[in-house]
């Protein structure tokens, strides 16, 4: 089945750096989701990001979709120790499930 | 409002023992969802429903797992007999609309199976 897979696994930064994290995926999507996840908690969504969509801003974060490369970017700018977390992609296509990928752990350090 | 509530948040049992986990989506949200999450194998969906309905139940494991929605504001996952590779944390996500759209995490149980 597809699987968002994230890159990279770890990512150490200082505070005020940008953070970028990448998820490739294997088929054809509608929809694909980043969420954040601290330690001991559940997943908070950051932002969707429709298959017709090429880039979607949130305040710090900027995300970016290229369906004929099957990848998408999460840029989160001038990080703060707060960004510390887990940040995973999610892609669905029709008529099957939302896949979470293996995410990447962000830790900034302040 | 509450988010998602889920109970309880820690479960320790002994292995052969009767699991029962509880959910409370948002109100409104229509669809339902329940995952597990551990470290070999990431966060897998268990089962979803829509409208009190089971949908896809294909990630259930094996039939110790049972899963219900008898209305709008409650669910259950029952696992018996529990074993220790059960452990594990268990979310419960609700959505408006379909798997699709923007999910709304529940703070997890947290069970170990000893």
């Amino acid at each position: 089945s597809q699987q968002g897979e994230e890159d990279p696994q770890a990512l150490s930064i200082q505070e005020g750096e940008n953070a970028t994290m990448n998820c490739s995926y294997k088929t054809s999507i509608n929809n694909l989701q980043w969420y954040r996840q601290n330690s001991g908690r559940g997943l908070v969504h950051l932002i969707l990001i429709r298959s017709n969509e090429r880039e979607k801003h949130s305040g710090r974060l900027r995300v970016t979709l290229d369906t004929s490369k099957k990848s998408s970017s999460l840029l989160i700018t001038a990080s703060r120790a707060a960004d510390t977390a887990s940040y995973f992609c999610a892609t669905d296509k029709e008529g099957d499930k939302l896949i979470f990928g293996t995410g990447t752990r962000l830790q900034v350090f302040p | 409002d509450a988010g998602v509530i889920q109970s309880p948040r820690h479960e320790v049992t002994e292995m052969g023992q009767e699991v029962t986990l509880r959910c409370k989506p948002i109100s409104g949200h229509n669809s339902l969802f329940w995952y597990r999450q551990t470290m070999m194998r990431g966060l897998e969906l268990l089962i979803y429903f829509n409208n009190n309905v089971p949908i896809d139940d294909s990630g259930m494991p094996e039939d110790r797992f049972s899963a219900k929605m008898p209305n709008a504001s409650f669910s259950t996952l029952k696992i018996q007999p529990s074993e220790p590779r059960d452990s594990a944390v268990y979310f419960c996500a609700s959505s408006i609309g379909h798997y699709q759209e923007t999910q709304y995490f529940g703070p997890g149980t947290r069970l170990l199976v000893l």
